[in-house]
């Protein structure tokens, strides 16, 4: 099966760099997303990692080690409407397959 | 900019009925998905569909739901009988057929069942 931790909640103030973690365990690995997703609303693509390395798109850096089932997410230059949940879902099997985990709650304060 | 569309954005059912959703994937794409989330809990995958057939399904799949491309543009998921626990937001996801590229997830349905 696969596994997938993220801290719950973050919180963090306009302007800053925040990182958030993910680890997860899985036999099959075929890459890992970062979605955005605020309340009631669907998740919106963020960045895919499939090497080694850090990806980065604008205000969002994604980082991924595949030895250590690792990965994490860099938003730098926060605003508020950047609060919302972050998901991590990894992408298994030949049927494209997402299995998501529980997210982390990012608030950003003034 | 293209984007996945869903009907309705909120059903309501009676526990034991059947219920249709629907959703219009982006017309070039070729790999579609329902996923679900309740309320307060992680998403969670149900089906993908590729080539007018089912790739990949959940255990709980078989059990309640399936699935329709009844024309070129709509996919549709059915769920029979319906339970209290299946009250969830229902999303509709399509991607290009490789598997790296981002799965465009639709606004979803909100399903409250009675």
């Amino acid at each position: 099966g696969q596994n997938i931790d993220q801290p719950t909640e973050m919180t963090a103030t306009e302007g800053a760099i925040v990182q958030i973690n993910c680890t997860y365990q899985t036999s099959g690995f075929n890459g890992l997303f970062w979605y955005q997703q605020h309340a009631g609303e669907a998740p919106t693509f963020l960045s895919y990692n499939v090497l080694d390395g850090l990806e980065e798109k604008g205000r969002f850096s994604s980082f991924l080690s595949r030895s250590k089932g690792y990965s994490y997410l860099l938003l730098k230059e926060l605003q508020m409407k950047d609060s919302a949940s972050y998901l991590c879902p990894i992408l298994t099997g030949g049927g494209n397959k997402l299995t998501f985990g529980t997210g982390t709650q990012l608030k950003v304060e003034l | 900019e293209p984007e996945v569309t869903q009907t309705p954005s909120h059903q309501v059912t009676q526990m034991g009925q059947e219920v249709i959703l629907r959703c219009v994937p982006i017309s070039n794409h070729l790999y579609f998905y329902w996923y679900r989330q309740i309320l307060g809990q992680k998403v969670e995958f149900l089906v993908s569909f590729y080539n007018n057939e089912i790739s990949e399904k959940s255990e709980i799949f078989d059990d309640q739901f399936s699935v329709e491309r009844p024309d070129g543009s709509n996919f549709t998921l059915k769920i029979r009988s319906t339970k209290l626990e299946d009250s969830a937001m229902y999303f509709c996801a399509s991607s290009e057929p490789q598997g790296g590229y981002e799965q465009y997830f639709g606004p979803g349905t909100r399903l409250t069942v009675t």
